[in-house]
């Protein structure tokens, strides 16, 4: 087993330009969840997927941030028109559906 | 909302001696949250530590333990007799009882151990 896997690991973007982030959970498992951590704020929730659909999108930034799960096997967080204060770690889960989520590595988005 | 508080940034301990790292919780939410404990070692991804699901109930993994208190609405980390190996980032957590999904985290503490 794997286990979560984020790709890329690192990304560094200028100023303006789109970043996509790609996860790919564990084989089996039925949610996939989306955290980013800074220095300043921590670890914060962004979104998350049970079966595909979106349960729950309350911590995601209004504009330029979305995420999308076409398929079981992966999941994409999209951020239009990067800005510095972007820059963070983004971290994704994947639960079986009980209470337990395993994270990935997490994908290093540095914005200039 | 929804809240955990971690008071300690950085601890260090001395290796042998005890442990305790102070975890504090508001859940506004009808119904206890779930509580957990995760950790980053050097180098390793975020893993889960212990899970308490129901108020009162104690959780223990790789000789710590944390108490499930809804009195004092606190999940402190414990442990005896700490190694090197357990130096780390310690990161306490709720799931709130309405979204069992979603997780909130403290700050983390990040434990340092003196040989």
């Amino acid at each position: 087993n794997a286990g979560v896997i984020q790709t890329p690991r690192h990304k560094v973007t200028g100023k303006g330009q789109e970043a996509t982030l790609w996860c790919e959970p564990i084989s089996g498992h039925s949610a996939v969840f989306w955290y980013r951590q800074t220095i300043v704020q921590g670890l914060e929730f962004l979104t998350y997927f049970r079966n595909q659909a979106p349960i729950d999108d309350s911590g995601m930034p209004k504009e330029r941030f979305s995420a999308q799960m076409p398929n079981q096997s992966h999941s994409t967080l999209k951020i239009q028109s990067t800005q510095p204060q972007d820059s963070a770690v983004y971290l994704c889960a994947s639960s079986s559906g009980t209470v337990e989520q395993y994270f990935g590595p997490g994908t290093r988005l540095t914005v200039l | 909302g929804d809240s955990v508080t971690q008071t300690e940034g950085q601890v260090t301990v001395s290796e042998s001696k005890s442990l305790i790292i102070n975890c504090t919780y508001s859940a506004t939410s009808i119904g206890y949250p779930n509580l957990f404990w995760y950790v980053r070692y050097p180098g390793e991804g975020l893993q889960l530590l212990l899970k308490v699901i129901t108020a009162g109930q104690k959780g223990s993994s790789r000789g710590f333990e944390a108490t499930y208190n809804k009195e004092a609405t606190s999940f402190h980390l414990q442990k005896a007799s700490v190694q090197e190996s357990d130096s780390a980032v310690y990161y306490c957590a709720l799931s709130p009882h309405y979204n069992q999904g979603k997780l909130i985290f403290g700050q983390g503490t990040k434990l340092s151990i003196k040989p």
